[in-house]
């Protein structure tokens, strides 16, 4: 059982748009700055978006973040194939003085 | 530019031991904070440690807190996990990330992993 709760899986059709949320709480989410990752199959997690809403360079801006409260919100625009992936919001958690990961939500993009 | 190689998995059985590198090149290795995360089969990410760029702080996942133990060599940059007491459950890629800065950063690079496979 993650400690950040997150959908197991979302589709949506190539070109629309996709969202995934992030539920936590006080301890992570909500006193620490959300992350967010994917990994293509067979491939390392890459950095998407960190500070809430920021995006590394090299990442296009149909990736985008949110945070409210102790939830935060992955959005993907103009999906394409090649966005099949795992995605998994990350943040400290103060109280476990540890890293923690959400499960993890898997794209299709059908 | 930044390179992370992880090098030290393969089959060990229950019981025993496993202790994983990291190389790191491209940045100020001893600046930033470094973690170890693993996938296993059919599973999502679990952190698994953490270091701080001088090694004086360190962090567990419960799962590996008293088996497992993170270290840096800043000379080397080179950055180790021991893994000892092995379980069937630690069977997974391990992964070295750079944090952004500190422990408790964002990881904005991530090596290719090693495979660490625990069967008998």
């Amino acid at each position: 059982q993650s400690v950040l709760t997150q959908p197991p899986s979302v589709s949506a059709a190539p070109g629309q748009k996709v969202t995934i949320s992030c539920s936590g709480s006080n301890s992570n989410i909500g006193n620490n700055y959300i992350s967010w990752y994917h990994q293509l199959p067979g491939t390392a997690p890459k950095l998407l978006i960190y500070e809430n809403n920021k995006r590394p360079s090299g990442i296009p801006d149909r990736f985008s973040g949110s945070k409210s409260g102790t939830s935060a919100t992955l959005g993907i625009t103009g999906l394409q194939t090649g966005d099949e992936a795992d995605y998994y919001c990350g943040t400290w958690d103060s109280s476990l003085s540890a890293w923690v990961f959400g499960g993890g939500t898997w794209l299709t993009v059908l | 530019e930044v390179q992370l190689v992880e090098s030290g998995g393969g089959l060990v059985q229950p019981g025993g031991s496993l202790r994983l590198s990291c190389a790191a090149s491209g940045f100020t290795f001893s600046n930033y904070a470094m973690t170890w995360v693993r996938r296993a089969p059919g599973k999502g990410l679990e952190w698994v440690s953490g270091i701080s760029g001088s090694g004086r702080s360190t962090y567990y996942a419960d799962s590996v807190k008293g088996r497992f133990t993170i270290s840096r060599d800043n000379s080397k940059n080179t950055l180790h996990l021991q893994m000892n007491s092995l379980r069937a459950e630690d069977t997974a890629v391990y992964y070295c990330a750079k944090a952004w800065q500190y422990s408790s950063s964002w990881f904005d690079y991530w090596g290719q992993g090693t495979l660490a496979t625990v069967s008998s």
